[in-house]
């Protein structure tokens, strides 16, 4: 079973508050990922790491920000939330940079904005 | 640009055999991963292709043609719990991107 966390699973916040998206890991991976997922529809790479102090844009433009300070712990950051933000938002990591190592993902934290 | 498509909705028969396409164009590969998830849940790994053919694991195998961009997932004996989005994705370069995922339903 992976151990990757995201917290919380579920937020609904109003318009314009600042929030953070916990997510950690504790398989010491290199790689970390966040998605962007509508219900029923795809996920969309908006942000990834290959390690600590890095941090690179996915596809998807967010107005979002991430960190990675250390290795299990990559957390993304809403400086003002608004409607058009509420989704739900996966975390995943990978052993290393290698490219047939699977990804695990977190349970998702779903986003509400009002 | 990059482009990973797939079927938006399939349905089969509990028992069937179904065959779920991905075709992609994409500035660079490194290999190619399916991905089960039921609603409301995380993707789970289901396979790995970066050379041609096919691997198999159990009632789930996977083809790989890279010089056509192509790729199936063959579920053989479907049973109820299969009902799921399955998701494509290649590993681009240095970043790990989706398709737009197929939604499988299986009926008795």
């Amino acid at each position: 079973e992976a151990d990757i966390y995201q917290t919380p699973r579920y937020l609904v916040i109003g318009t314009g508050k600042k929030i953070t998206l916990e997510c950690s890991q504790t398989m010491g991976h290199d790689k970390m990922y966040w998605y962007q997922q509508d219900p029923g529809m795809e996920l969309h790479l908006i942000h990834y790491s290959y390690g600590v102090n890095s941090t690179e844009k996915g596809d998807l433009s967010s107005e979002s920000t991430v960190s990675r300070i250390r290795t299990e712990h990559f957390p993304l950051t809403l400086e003002s939330a608004r409607p058009s933000h509420t989704s739900q938002y996966l975390c995943a990591s990978s052993e290393s940079a290698q490219p047939n190592t699977e990804a695990f993902f977190g349970q998702g934290t779903r986003l509400t904005v009002v | 640009g990059q482009n990973i498509d797939q079927p938006t909705e399939m349905t089969a028969t509990e028992g069937a055999i179904v065959q779920i396409n991905c075709t992609y164009q994409t500035s660079g590969f490194n290999g190619l991963f399916w991905y089960q998830q039921h609603a409301g849940e995380a993707p789970t790994f289901l396979s790995y292709n970066v050379l041609d053919g096919l691997e198999e694991k159990g009632r789930f195998s996977s083809f790989l043609s890279r010089s056509k961009g192509y790729s199936y997932l063959l579920l053989k004996e479907l049973q109820m719990k299969d009902s799921a989005s399955y998701l494509c994705a290649v590993y681009n370069t240095d970043k790990l991107i989706f398709g737009t995922g197929t939604r499988l339903q299986v009926f008795p």
